[in-house]
């Protein structure tokens, strides 16, 4: 399995708000604020719209948010639109200099 | 504006060697402000970091890869390469190229992505 866990899957109506969870260990997200979060619409490149917790690069919608809490991070939506629809994935900096990844979470919008 | 794009064959047999290469368009790989790493995804899986190699040559990776792997930089192609030895099943993945700034800890440009699966 991969190293943060994160869910399945997540899903909102329109407009409605979702959050994602990723939880690691105190090597990696309790250990470091170098969480970043990845869009990935199948087929394209992966985007990057969340870095170090909860800094969001230009040009991403401020309707994405994130923030953590001891080893866990968390990614929220809000006024969730059909474009949302996506694989998100939760990385963060880890002890060895390495990186760790979650499983990623489908979101769906209903 | 800079893009990534990872290219190789897509069927490598058992034991064989997988060699992928990354190219980098609108933008020097010649640049001292990024480290350009490898990322690979298992079907069904989520995502693995695989290793990262700067413009130098010095290069850095996952220990549980670091006996099969080997990552170089062509400048004069704008290119990084990944070669992977030995390769069983369980190397079939989707294989990143993506960028990440010197001083940085997040990965602010990624390429599509290639599918490479390991079978006879």
């Amino acid at each position: 399995q991969s190293a943060l866990t994160q869910p399945a899957s997540v899903s909102g109506s329109p407009g409605q708000s979702i959050t994602i969870s990723c939880t690691g260990t105190s090597g990696d997200v309790g250990a470091y604020n170098f969480v970043s979060w990845y869009q990935h619409h199948p087929g394209k490149a992966p985007k990057l719209i969340i870095c170090d917790v909860s800094s969001r690069p230009s040009g991403v919608s401020n309707r994405f948010s994130g923030s953590k809490s001891g080893n866990t991070a968390s990614l929220a939506i809000s006024g969730l639109q059909a474009e949302d629809e996506a694989d998100y994935y939760c990385s963060s900096y880890a002890t060895s200099s390495t990186w760790v990844f979650g499983g990623g979470t489908k979101v769906t919008v209903l | 504006q800079v893009q990534l794009q990872e290219s190789g064959p897509g069927l490598v047999e058992p034991s064989q060697t997988l060699s992928l290469t990354c190219t980098v368009s609108g933008g020097s790989i010649g640049n001292d402000d990024y480290y350009w790493t490898w990322i690979r995804q298992p079907p069904g899986k989520g995502l693995v970091w695989i290793g990262y190699i700067f413009y130098s040559g010095s290069t850095y990776s996952q220990s549980s890869l670091r006996s099969r792997l080997t990552m170089s930089v062509d400048a004069s192609k704008n290119q990084v390469s990944l070669k992977l030895s030995s390769v069983t099943v369980a190397d079939t993945a989707v294989y990143y190229c993506a960028r990440i700034g010197r001083w940085e800890y997040e990965f602010d440009l990624w390429g599509r992505g290639t599918l490479v699966t390991v079978s006879s």
